[in-house]
């Protein structure tokens, strides 16, 4: 059973408008959340991360918001640029394990210029 | 060579070879990871090492066998694999502090297919 899930697998914006992706998770032990980015042929990259103490996380262009109430996390990137076009995973740790991490599916993102 | 890397880039293998698959980090990490990706399949974390102990199996088949002759170096060594395990296996390092979702940094994977 996955424990953290992303359901839309694909998402395609308009350069300049904004891009909104979503994650859901399931073991309320979760306390830490990443959003890793991932362009072909290449590894992924860590993008931004937020502690289950905070509820929103920002850099540049980049946001991540926490609900813990309802286990949902979204990243939102604005304004959207052809360059963020890449699959966008979602991974989630608990204090227990923090070597381990849980990822989602991934999301592939794609900016339409 | 900075970052994480990882040879070979692409490997064809038949179910009765063995082989292996290099991983090196740059980043004086003191831990190394290995990951498979299969086809819409969340990335799966398969082993993990802290100081060259492994810390995590997470019940992967013994066709598998990982190894961490020292902190910078990982090898996951490959044998009488099945066309299920067909799939990028990526390496990762992170700076093993232990503390609460510790950013890892991937390299490029191997893509590994198998005959």
């Amino acid at each position: 059973d996955q424990q953290v899930k992303q359901n839309s697998p694909s998402l395609s914006v308009q350069e300049g408008r904004i891009s909104i992706l979503n994650c859901d998770y399931t073991n309320s032990m979760f306390d830490y959340f990443l959003w890793y980015k991932k362009y072909p042929a290449e590894g992924p990259t860590f993008l931004i991360s937020i502690s289950s103490i905070k509820d929103k996380n920002e850099d540049g262009r980049f946001t991540v918001f926490l609900n813990k109430s309802a286990k949902h996390l979204s990243l939102h990137i604005v304004p959207s640029q052809p360059g963020d076009s890449a699959v966008y995973f979602c991974a989630a740790s608990d204090q227990g394990g923090s070597e381990k991490l849980v990822f989602g599916k991934g999301t592939k993102l794609t900016v339409n210029p | 060579e900075t970052g994480v890397t990882q040879t070979p880039r692409h490997l064809v293998m038949g179910m009765t070879n063995k082989k292996s698959l290099k991983c090196e980090q740059h980043l004086g990490h003191n831990a190394m990871y290995w990951y498979k990706q299969s086809a819409k399949k969340p990335l799966e974390l398969m082993f993990v090492y802290s100081l060259e102990e492994r810390v995590e199996n997470n019940s992967v088949p013994s066709r598998f066998s990982p190894e961490c002759p020292n902190s910078s170096h990982l090898f996951l060594h490959l044998h009488t694999l099945q066309p299920e395990d067909s799939a990028l296996y990526l390496c990762a390092s992170s700076q093993g502090t232990g503390a609460p979702g510790e950013t890892q940094y991937f390299g490029p994977g191997t893509r590994l297919l198998v005959l």
